[in-house]
């Protein structure tokens, strides 16, 4: 347990829905990453909120979106689903020091 | 624009030999580069990490070299062990300015398989 939940680990859904994905930080961390790992693709960064505040954005569609709460977890919101949104979604989260990031186990997303 | 490239999606080792995985960027504002390692079903945990200000870090049968004038690094694993079969990502990270957001640029990640 890396100390990072993320929930559901699966989520089906058709496309043109919409569906939010939560993920709880590790203790005392206050930033929250988001990214998606397409087949056969390498981790790509969504977005990064610290203490609230959304601090970076990388390539984020205009259909997503996310927040964090107060009390620190994030939610990542996607909307208009496509089939391509198809991908695990990883949620990470980090004090700054120099072992960089904590991942949670993901979620699966399929767009049917 | 990939900043962080690995441009072997995939190694075969046999157990006991030695595996290097091999990491290229571009942006030398970089200020620390780090591996991870993902199993299947699970996310990505993190290895070993190296400060650009140092060549080479160790830490038990895992060492990562920098190579900073020619933008490279490299994950060493000797000896090799069938356990040792995930997924490894190279990162490397943006320093902190003022204004900006310390973040993670992650290669695309390389299969290793060590055979028995």
């Amino acid at each position: 347990d890396s100390g990072v939940t993320q929930t559901p680990k699966h989520l089906i859904t058709a496309t043109g829905q919409r569906v939010t994905l939560r993920c709880s930080p590790r203790s005392g961390d206050l930033s929250v990453y988001w990214y998606q790992q397409s087949l056969d693709q390498g981790l790509q960064f969504l977005i990064q909120y610290y203490n609230g505040e959304e601090r970076a954005k990388g390539n984020i569609l205009e259909r997503f979106s996310a927040q964090q709460f107060p009390d620190l977890h994030s939610e990542l919101n996607l909307s208009s689903l496509e089939l391509g949104d198809s991908a695990l979604y990883f949620c990470a989260s980090s004090d700054g020091g120099s072992h960089g990031y904590t991942f949670g186990s993901g979620t699966r997303l399929t767009v049917v | 624009d990939q900043q962080v490239k690995q441009n072997s999606p995939s190694l075969s080792v046999q157990e006991g030999r030695i595996s290097i995985l091999n990491c290229d960027y571009t942006n030398s504002m970089f200020d620390y580069f780090l591996w991870y390692k993902k199993y299947p079903a699970e996310g990505p945990t993190f290895l070993i990490s190296i400060s650009s200000i140092k060549d080479k870090n160790e830490d038990g049968r895992f060492t990562v070299f920098l190579n900073k004038s020619a933008k490279h690094l490299s994950l060493h694993i000797v000896p090799s062990q069938p356990g040792d079969s995930a997924v490894y990502f190279c990162a490397a990270r943006t320093p902190l300015f003022s204004g900006s957001a310390r973040q993670l640029t992650f290669g695309s990640g390389t299969q290793l398989t060590v055979l028995p």
